[in-house]
């Protein structure tokens, strides 16, 4: 069975705080991939990052990093100086090479407030 | 700017009453899927197509229905909406077989059937 569990539902930091999002995902496949959308208040799903089964290489992009360890089966989300426009609802989600469609399956999210 | 479309993005019918949301891509994808998210349960697919004329059903199909007759478009079809079907809708599309390709999404459409 495949799956992704984001144990927090809800976080609720202060302005320039960090935060880590977690998750965790659990698949049989070899190949898989890895995904983090972020849906903001305005309810539209933005795309944040991809990451590939057979690339374990941590990714940073301005505030935001990812950390993706196979050992767990975690790919975590981290917010460095989080900001108010980041708070959203960010979703993790899992696809898998079987089979030609290209289903996500997502968490249930984790709705991150930054207050001033 | 390459972009996904819905039409509408909010809706409120009454049940019974037949209604399609649009759904059309200008990045020439091969691949468009049709999602629900519902609180608690999160997003759930219902269908999908890999190209032209070749859809097939996701987890939650049925009151559904859908079509592929353009690479660019791909409606859903509600032909007797009833009250568990209020829901937001996502539409989605991305490059075809082969390759990790992530999938765009639409703005959303937010259905309220009474």
């Amino acid at each position: 069975a495949q799956k992704v569990t984001q144990a927090q539902t809800e976080i609720s930091v202060v302005e320039k705080e960090d935060v880590t999002l977690d998750c965790v995902y659990e698949t049989r496949d070899t190949t898989y991939y890895l995904f983090w959308y972020k849906q903001p208040p305005s309810g539209e799903l933005v795309f944040l990052i991809r990451r590939n089964s057979f690339d374990e290489q941590n990714e940073i992009s301005g505030r935001y990093s990812w950390n993706f360890q196979k050992s767990t089966s975690s790919f975590n989300f981290t917010i460095t100086a989080s900001q108010v426009v980041d708070s959203a609802v960010y979703f993790c989600a899992l696809r898998t090479n079987a089979g030609n469609n290209r289903k996500l399956i997502w968490g249930l999210g984790t709705s991150l407030a930054v207050n001033p | 700017e390459a972009q996904v479309t819905q039409n509408p993005r909010y809706l409120i019918t009454v049940t019974g009453k037949k209604l399609t949301v649009t759904c059309s891509q200008n990045m020439n994808h091969e691949y468009m899927s049709w999602y629900r998210q519902d609180p608690g349960l999160g997003l759930r697919q219902i269908y999908y197509s890999m190209n032209v004329e070749v859809t097939d059903k996701g987890d939650v199909p049925e009151g559904y229905k859908v079509s592929r007759k353009e690479k660019r478009n791909f409606p859903l079809i509600l032909e007797s909406p009833s009250p568990n079907q209020t829901s937001l809708y996502f539409c989605a599309s991305s490059l075809g077989a082969g390759g990790p390709i992530e999938q765009y999404f639409g703005p959303g459409t937010r259905l309220t059937v009474t």
